[in-house]
């Protein structure tokens, strides 16, 4: 079974610009998921979506948005890029089949360099 | 809200040392315990998790992790490193129902020859 897969792995885009990061889930997986990682700030929660919809959202500015479409296929949106946006953006999935602890597996991830 | 420490940034150890990586979590609900691993320039690969049960989880490359949940930690020991386990390795947190999983900063794990 194929795992998570990301695209574009590697970018670099100027400041102001903005930026779609896409993310299919291992077949089967419903739920997304999206984390940047950070040197200074470790890994940080963007936002999950299931079904379509997005269930929770992390603490970030509205510059950042995602989407989940009927093939659970994601893309996560980032305009007016600043410096500080330059990170690994991280997709997970997991299959989410109650409360019962789903594991989530994640994509090699999308390096995004903004100078 | 959840919260999880990792108290050591880097641990250097001898190859067929044991070593321990130490977790700690902050929470009032129940939680689901994860450790995981990355190597550089990939992702993020689980490692054991806990859920219920045993408190004493392992995983198929040697790692074991204990819940402890008096002391609130999941500290993850190996018998015997192994050069090929330099990576750096994070503890997270899951509760039912946030859909998210909290983060410790992360341990690089040096094995050296």
């Amino acid at each position: 079974k194929a795992g998570v897969t990301q695209t574009p792995r590697y970018l670099i885009k100027t400041r102001g610009q903005q930026v779609t990061l896409s993310c299919s889930p291992i077949s089967g997986h419903r739920s997304v998921s999206w984390y940047q990682q950070t040197p200074g700030q470790g890994l940080q929660f963007l936002f999950e979506y299931f079904s379509e919809t997005q269930r929770n959202k992390g603490n970030f500015p509205g510059r950042f948005s995602g989407r989940q479409f009927s093939n659970s296929r994601s893309e996560m949106n980032v305009s007016t890029l600043e410096l500080g946006d330059s990170a690994l953006y991280l997709c997970a999935s997991s299959q989410d089949r109650g409360s019962s602890g789903n594991t989530i597996y994640f994509g090699e991830g999308s390096w995004l360099t903004v100078v | 809200a959840q919260s999880v420490t990792q108290l050591d940034s880097q641990v250097p150890v001898f190859e067929e040392a044991p070593v321990e990586l130490r977790c700690n979590y902050s929470s009032s609900v129940s939680v689901y315990l994860f450790w995981y691993v990355q190597y550089p320039n990939q992702g993020l690969q689980l490692l054991l998790k806990y859920l219920s049960g045993s408190t004493l989880v392992e995983s198929i490359n040697g790692f074991e992790a204990e819940f402890n949940k008096s002391q609130t930690s999941f500290h993850l020991r190996k018998p015997s490193v192994h050069i090929s386990d330099t990576a750096e390795y994070f503890c997270a947190v899951s509760t039912s129902g946030t859909y998210k999983y909290i983060f410790g900063t992360g341990t690089r794990l040096k094995v050296l020859a």
